[in-house]
């Protein structure tokens, strides 16, 4: 069965530095993949979605890159701040049937004034 | 303002009592879908419904039911709520712009605890 893998360890930085966060997943080849901020008590909230033929996306201070050899995204935040600080998700479509995502666990980003 | 709102926020109850946790959007969405979030557990869907009258299991489906009987509300039953089913949990709605991609709304969350 499809499997996704991210970093349960929180990730520490100092503000103004880059934060990569990882997701891993397995057994399956997704058309797409999302990432997502969550926020503690809150929903999470869509971020960036990369397709399956793109390498890298942008938005902003954000980048995300797709590598489909390795099954791996990877999720960048550039001159980050500690309003940064949050829980970040990534999602796949799960294989056959339904086109609604599964999430990974997450991993909660610290951004250190 | 486009949201999915879900009813209500917070909710103590015990052992047996049937409880409903409504959710609704009004984006006109044609997928909703539950999901619950317990710590180290992450997000795991409960039901889903692709359209009015059309829903289907997600990975932890017991001790749920759900109905879809208009296209934007989609409330979570628990017939027969026990301790377990303590979580928080979150209705999701999303729109398809095009057959493989999907984007999330989340609602703001229902915090249940079950005595």
């Amino acid at each position: 069965s499809q499997k996704i893998e991210q970093n349960s360890e929180a990730l520490n930085i100092q503000e103004g530095k880059t934060a990569t966060l990882t997701c891993n997943y397995t057994n399956y080849s997704p058309a797409y993949l999302q990432w997502y901020r969550q926020d503690p008590g809150r929903g999470p909230v869509f971020l960036l979605l990369i397709r399956e033929n793109e390498k890298e996306k942008r938005k902003e201070r954000l980048k995300v890159t797709f590598d489909t050899t390795l099954k791996q995204s990877l999720f960048h935040i550039t001159a980050s701040q500690p309003a940064d600080s949050a829980t970040y998700l990534c999602a796949l479509p799960p294989p056959g049937g339904s086109y609604i995502p599964t999430f990974g666990r997450g991993t909660s980003l610290i951004v250190h004034p | 303002e486009a949201q999915v709102t879900q009813n209500p926020r917070y909710l103590i109850t015990v052992t047996g009592k049937k409880l409903t946790v409504t959710c609704s959007q009004n984006m006109n969405h044609e997928y909703m879908s539950w999901y619950r979030q317990d710590p180290g557990l992450g997000l795991r869907q409960i039901y889903y419904s692709m359209n009015v009258e059309v829903t289907d299991k997600g990975d932890v489906p017991e001790g749920y039911k759900v109905s879809r009987k208009e296209k934007r509300n989609f409330p979570l039953i628990l017939e027969s709520p026990s301790p377990n089913q303590t979580s928080l949990y979150f209705c999701a709605s999303s729109e398809r712009d095009s057959p493989v991609q999907i984007v999330q709304f989340f609602g703001p969350g229902t915090r249940l605890t079950v005595l």
